[in-house]
């Protein structure tokens, strides 16, 4: 069965320095999106693409936060520089045509991401 | 205050109960979804609604659109039942809810 694939799984860091999550999406879904998923909270959606657009970023830190997919399929996320209440789990998830609340979602494993 | 609020935060019970999580939301929504996550991290959708009732092995999803509630019914528990449960909905993109973080012990 295809799966969203997410790498690293854990990354330990400290404040200050630059931090890169990948994510490749399910073969042929147009829709990615990136969750950033605090302790004890449900996910908050950061950036939604469509193939390689940006649909919704609008909660997303641009003044440290950056997100590409450049051809349309995978996708990194950055954050430079890291502060401390960026650690957190961030999610990848896909989904076919990106109709978002009417369509399956399926997430990856997730990146949990430690500042120090 | 939460667009989807969930209740319980927490519950614990034992193996072969009815369990019932539920989900209100003050949104407008197309559909509600429920998800599963397991310790690991990984998310997994279990149901997308939008009316009704729907049933997978032991677990059903009921919604009432009048009352803007939803709840996730698990029959028969199993310690592998454990896990958060998370409800999101939405009408342009999904607000999720803090998840209840269920625990069936044996």
């Amino acid at each position: 069965e295809a799966e969203v694939a997410q790498s690293p799984r854990y990354k330990i860091t400290e404040k200050s320095q630059a931090v890169a999550f990948w994510c490749d999406p399910i073969s042929g879904h147009a829709t990615l999106y990136w969750y950033r998923q605090i302790l004890g909270q449900g996910p908050e959606l950061l950036v939604q693409f469509q193939d390689e657009s940006v649909v919704d970023d609008s909660q997303l830190p641009k003044d440290r936060f950056s997100a590409e997919r450049l051809k349309g399929v995978d996708s990194t996320l950055k954050i430079q520089p890291a502060e401390l209440g960026d650690s957190a789990m961030y999610l990848c998830a896909s989904s076919l045509t990106g109709s978002s609340t009417q369509e399956t979602q399926y997430f990856g494993p997730g990146t949990r991401l430690l500042v120090l | 205050k939460n667009e989807v609020e969930q209740s319980p935060q927490n519950l614990t019970a034992q193996e072969g109960e009815f369990i019932t999580i539920n989900c209100s939301y003050s949104v407008g929504i197309s559909a509600l979804h429920w998800l599963q996550q397991h310790p690991g991290g990984g998310i997994v959708s279990l149901f997308m609604l939008s009316s009704g009732k729907k049933k997978h092995g032991r677990l059903i999803a009921t919604i009432n659109i009048q009352e803007k509630h939803s709840s996730l019914h698990i029959t028969a528990s199993h310690p592998r039942d454990s896990a958060v449960y998370i409800c999101a909905a939405g009408l342009d993109g999904l607000t999720f809810g803090k998840g209840t973080h269920l625990i069936i012990q044996p």
